[in-house]
C-alpha cells in the first residue's frame, strides 16, 4: 500500500514564526501536492511538484514556498505564519503514469495564534 | 472557471438505508472523475476513478455512474453502514492542463443507529 505521512498531526505556532511541514511519500512517485481545506471551500492546491527540484505554483501559492531536493519528500513552508493561515494541510503523491489517483497523508492541522 | 458542484452538502440517514450523493461539473476537456471519502480528522482516500468511456464503477457498497454528456456524476451507497459517515468529495481532471484537479467541496454525510 502507498503510504504518504505528514510529520506533524497537529501545530500550533504564532504569528510571524516560520513553519515547515514535512511529508514522505514511500512509493517512488514522480507527483507530490500540497492542500489546504477549509469549511466551505474544499481543497485548494498550494503547491505541486513533477519531479526533484521541480515546483510550480497552485491556486493560492501567495504565504508559502516548497521545497522538493529527494524525490520522496516535499515540504511545504509558511515563511512568516499568519491567523489566516490556520487550516488543515493535505499532502498527497501521484504517479507520472498510469490511474489518475492522488494518494493523502493523514493531515496537519495547523493552528496560527 | 472549471467549477465541480456537490449536492446536497449534509445527509443524515439511518443504518441499512440507500443514498445518493450528486457530482455535476463544468471541466472540459473531461479526463477523468474520481469520488473520495474522507473519514473526520484523516486524508481523502480514493473510492472510484472513471474515465470518459466508463459509465459505472462499483467498490463494494459504492458505485459511481458518470454521464459525461450532462457532466453528471453520481455515487449510490447501498445499506448504509455506521462506518460510512464522512465526506465525500467528488474530484475531476481535464485534459488540459494535464493533472489539474478541481476539488468539490464535498457532502458530509451521517449514518444514525
Amino acid at each position: 500500500d502507498v503510504k504518504v505521512t505528514q510529520s506533524s498531526r497537529y501545530l500550533v505556532k504564532r504569528t510571524g514564526e516560520k513553519v515547515f511541514l514535512e511529508c514522505v511519500q514511500d512509493m517512488d512517485h514522480e507527483n507530490m501536492f500540497w492542500y489546504r481545506q477549509d469549511p466551505g471551500l474544499g481543497l485548494r492546491l498550494i503547491y505541486f511538484s513533477y519531479d526533484v527540484k521541480m515546483k510550480e505554483k497552485g491556486d493560492i501559492p501567495e504565504g508559502y514556498s516548497v521545497s522538493r531536493e529527494k524525490k520522496e519528500r516535499f515540504s511545504l513552508i509558511l515563511e512568516s505564519a499568519s491567523t489566516n493561515q490556520t487550516s488543515m494541510y493535505l499532502c498527497a503523491s501521484r504517479a507520472k503514469e498510469g490511474k489518475n489517483i492522488q494518494y493523502f497523508g493523514a493531515g496537519t492541522r495547523l493552528s496560527v495564534l | 472557471k472549471n467549477q465541480v458542484e456537490q449536492s446536497p452538502q449534509s445527509l443524515i440517514i439511518l443504518e441499512g438505508k440507500n443514498c445518493t450523493l450528486q457530482c455535476n461539473y463544468t471541466v472540459s476537456p473531461f479526463s477523468n472523475l474520481r469520488w473520495y471519502k474522507q473519514d473526520t480528522g484523516r486524508g481523502p482516500v480514493s473510492l472510484t476513478i472513471m474515465t470518459f468511456s466508463e459509465n459505472t464503477k462499483s467498490n463494494g457498497r459504492y458505485t459511481a455512474t458518470l454521464d459525461a454528456d450532462t457532466k453528471q456524476s453520481s455515487l449510490h451507497i447501498t445499506a448504509s453502514q455506521l462506518s460510512d459517515s464522512a465526506s465525500y468529495i467528488c474530484v475531476v481532471s481535464g485534459i488540459v492542463p494535464p493533472g489539474k484537479s478541481t476539488f468539490g467541496d464535498g457532502t458530509t454525510l451521517t449514518v444514525k443507529p
